[in-house]
């Protein structure tokens, strides 16, 4: 079946350092979303990418969609705390959103 | 507009008892979707709906689960015979479309006892 595998799980960086978090997935995607989800709280959808190579920025985060459209990469300049959660890739199948596994970000002041 | 509705957002459950959580989506959203996100984990689809139909449900369990999403009223989704492995929390969401952005509710902590 399809599946969106996402690098790194974890990955704990100190406050103003970047952080890169990748997501591929094992078939083409129609587009693909990207949430965030705090501590303890739910998802909340970021951005979505529907164009091959579409790149698209919200003040320090940025992101990609790959020419062939499997992957996808979200990249946060000069993290700080308020970056803290887990980021979720999730790409659209034919009837439903494929999660990637998420990347658990921890800020270190 | 009000967001996505879920409750109860706590739930307590002895092996063996039903659980039902509720969804209400959001004003004009005809697409609910269920998901569960086990502790320390990512968020795995369970079954999406539109009005009165169940569109995919390739990642519900066949056995004791269920969902419904009625004409009338908020979406379902029924946990027969509780296990403690069903212990997670279960978000629901909401969209327009498959295509749009979906708008999670505040999610069910479900534990089993």
């Amino acid at each position: 079946g399809q599946q969106v595998m996402q690098i790194p799980q974890y990955q704990h960086v100190q406050e103003g350092e970047d952080f890169t978090t990748y997501c591929n997935s094992s078939t083409t995607l129609s587009n693909i979303q990207w949430y965030k989800q705090r501590p303890g709280g739910h998802p909340v959808f970021l951005i979505q990418l529907v164009k091959s190579g579409e790149v698209k920025k919200q003040k320090r985060l940025t992101f990609q969609f790959g020419e062939a459209k499997k992957n996808s990469s979200l990249h946060i300049t000069a993290t700080q705390t308020t970056d803290v959660g887990t980021y979720f890739c999730a790409g659209t199948g034919a009837n439903n959103l494929f999660f990637g596994t998420g990347t658990r970000l921890t800020v270190i002041p | 507009n009000a967001g996505v509705m879920q409750n109860p957002r706590h739930l307590v459950r002895r092996r063996g008892q039903e659980a039902r959580l509720r969804c209400s989506p959001m004003k004009g959203h005809s697409h609910v979707y269920w998901y569960r996100q086990l502790p320390e984990e990512g968020l795995k689809f369970m079954v999406y709906l539109q009005k009165e139909n169940i569109i995919d449900e390739s990642g519900m369990p066949k056995e004791r689960f269920s969902a419904e999403f009625p004409k009338e009223g908020p979406s379902i989704l029924r946990i027969q015979q509780v296990v403690r492995g069903d212990s997670a929390a279960y978000f629901c969401a909401s969209s327009p479309s498959i295509y749009n952005e979906q708008f999670f509710g505040p999610g069910t902590r479900l534990t089993v006892l």
